[in-house]
């Protein structure tokens, strides 16, 4: 099986950068994504990381080391609407999108 | 961003009955999968369709679930006999492109069963 690990919340004030940090164990790794999600709301992509270094769009930039089994999202210039859960996602195997999911990092963005 | 219609938004049943959510892309694609998340917990795997056909299924997808593209463009999961415990958000999701890894999910579906 794959074990997700991430922080449950956090708190940031706007303006500021957040990093949350994801770990994983499994096996047959090809790929990690991060996701928001706003209470209630579907998932939304925000970013797919296979090789190892820095993805960077825009405020948001993802990171991956595969021989560690980190990735971390680093959300810049908070602002209010950035609070919300976020969601790391292993993929497993290639021919398939087959995410297991951690439990989600709760952000909340204060003024 | 690729669209994913999912119906209906919001679904109320009695324990039991049987349950059919839709999702319909807007453009045509072979490759459909299921997620579930029940209030307060992770996203969770159901099940890959491809080509009409299962793909790949979890250890949720039992024999009480079921999907289909019955007419080539909307793509169904049945839950035939409903327990509480199925009380979730329902989301079909698609991959954008080819090989590019962007996931998409639906607005997702809300069962509640009594």
């Amino acid at each position: 099986g794959q074990n997700i690990d991430q922080p449950t919340e956090m708190t940031a004030t706007e303006g500021a950068i957040v990093q949350i940090n994801c770990t994983y164990q499994t096996s047959g790794f090809n790929g990690l994504f991060w996701y928001q999600q706003h209470a209630g709301e579907a998932p939304t992509f925000l970013s797919y990381n296979v090789l190892d270094g820095l993805e960077e769009k825009g405020r948001f930039s993802s990171f991956l080391s595969r021989s560690k089994g980190y990735s971390y999202l680093l959300l810049k210039e908070l602002q209010m609407k950035d609070s919300a859960s976020y969601l790391c996602a292993v993929r497993v195997g290639r021919s398939d999108y087959k995410l297991s999911f951690g439990a989600g990092t709760t952000v909340t963005v204060r003024a | 961003e690729p669209e994913v219609t999912q119906t209906p938004s919001h679904q109320v049943t009695q324990m039991g009955q049987e349950v059919i959510l839709r999702c319909v892309p807007i453009s045509n694609h072979l490759y459909f999968y299921w997620y579930r998340q029940i209030l307060g917990q992770k996203v969770e795997f159901l099940v890959s369709f491809y080509n009409n056909e299962i793909s790949e299924k979890s250890e949720i997808f039992d024999d009480q679930f079921s999907v289909e593209r019955p007419d080539g463009s909307n793509f169904t999961l049945k839950i035939r006999s409903t327990k509480l415990e199925d009380s979730a958000m329902y989301f079909c999701a698609r991959i954008w492109g080819q090989g590019h890894g962007e996931l998409f999910f639906g607005e997702g579906s809300r069962l509640t069963v009594l």
